[in-house]
């Protein structure tokens, strides 16, 4: 069964830090693997898609990697912002097809 | 991409009562999903909203309690039936788009009910 584990549970930083998000997952035969960032009381907006085949992906700020491997992938912020405050869901697609979502890590970005 | 819309966005509703969530997508998508979300917890998925036929649920989810209807490829219902305060959450739908190899899951912006 497919277990998704996120450290830490949470992580503050004064702004202009770099930063890295873990996230861990017990089987490697993950399909995809997805970030996420929910606001308070939102919904999700899906930041990165890393496909099986793929290592890693960039969008602007925020890169993210992935090793079947090891069961592991990151998301590294660089040059944090107070707007960056959020928390970050990363979720793996199982075999069956189904995402299995991390407990999150809820980032604070002090200005 | 997609854009999904929910209604309502929030509501507080007495114990006892039911509730129907509506869930809009702008394309028409094969796979929609209906997601739970408690208060300091990642999300759930409750079930697969299947075009034409019945939800597929997960285990801890059944049809009575969270029926579902799917009539079309744009649009998706979910009901929480016969409400207790242990059903407070945010429930969100999503829908997973690309092709083979690139699937992406997208989420509407949730429905955050209260049970009082």
């Amino acid at each position: 069964k497919q277990e998704v584990t996120q450290i830490p549970a949470a992580l503050s930083v004064p702004e202009g830090e770099n930063l890295v998000l873990n996230c861990s997952f017990t089987d490697s035969a993950i399909y995809n693997l997805q970030w996420f960032r929910q606001d308070p009381g939102k919904g999700l907006t899906s930041l990165l898609l890393i496909q099986s085949s793929q290592r890693e992906q960039t969008s602007g700020r925020l890169n993210a990697s992935l090793d079947k491997s090891s069961g592991r992938s990151t998301l590294y912020i660089a040059a944090s912002q107070p707007g960056d405050s959020a928390t970050y869901l990363c979720a793996g697609y199982n075999q069956g097809g189904k995402l299995i979502f991390g407990q999150g890590t809820e980032l604070s970005v002090k200005p | 991409s997609a854009v999904i819309s929910q209604k309502p966005s929030r509501d507080i509703c007495q114990r006892g009562t039911s509730l129907t969530i509506q869930c809009q997508v702008d394309s028409q998508v094969t796979m929609m999903f209906w997601y739970r979300q408690q208060p300091g917890q990642s999300l759930t998925l409750i079930a697969t909203a299947n075009q034409g036929s019945e939800a597929t649920y997960e285990s801890g989810f059944v049809i009575d309690k969270f029926p579902i209807s799917r009539p079309n490829l744009t649009f998706s219902t979910l009901t929480v039936s016969n409400m207790s305060p242990e059903d407070s959450s945010i429930y969100l739908c999503s829908v997973e788009v690309g092709d083979r190899g690139s699937y992406e899951q997208y989420f509407g912006p949730g429905t955050r009910l209260t049970v009082t």
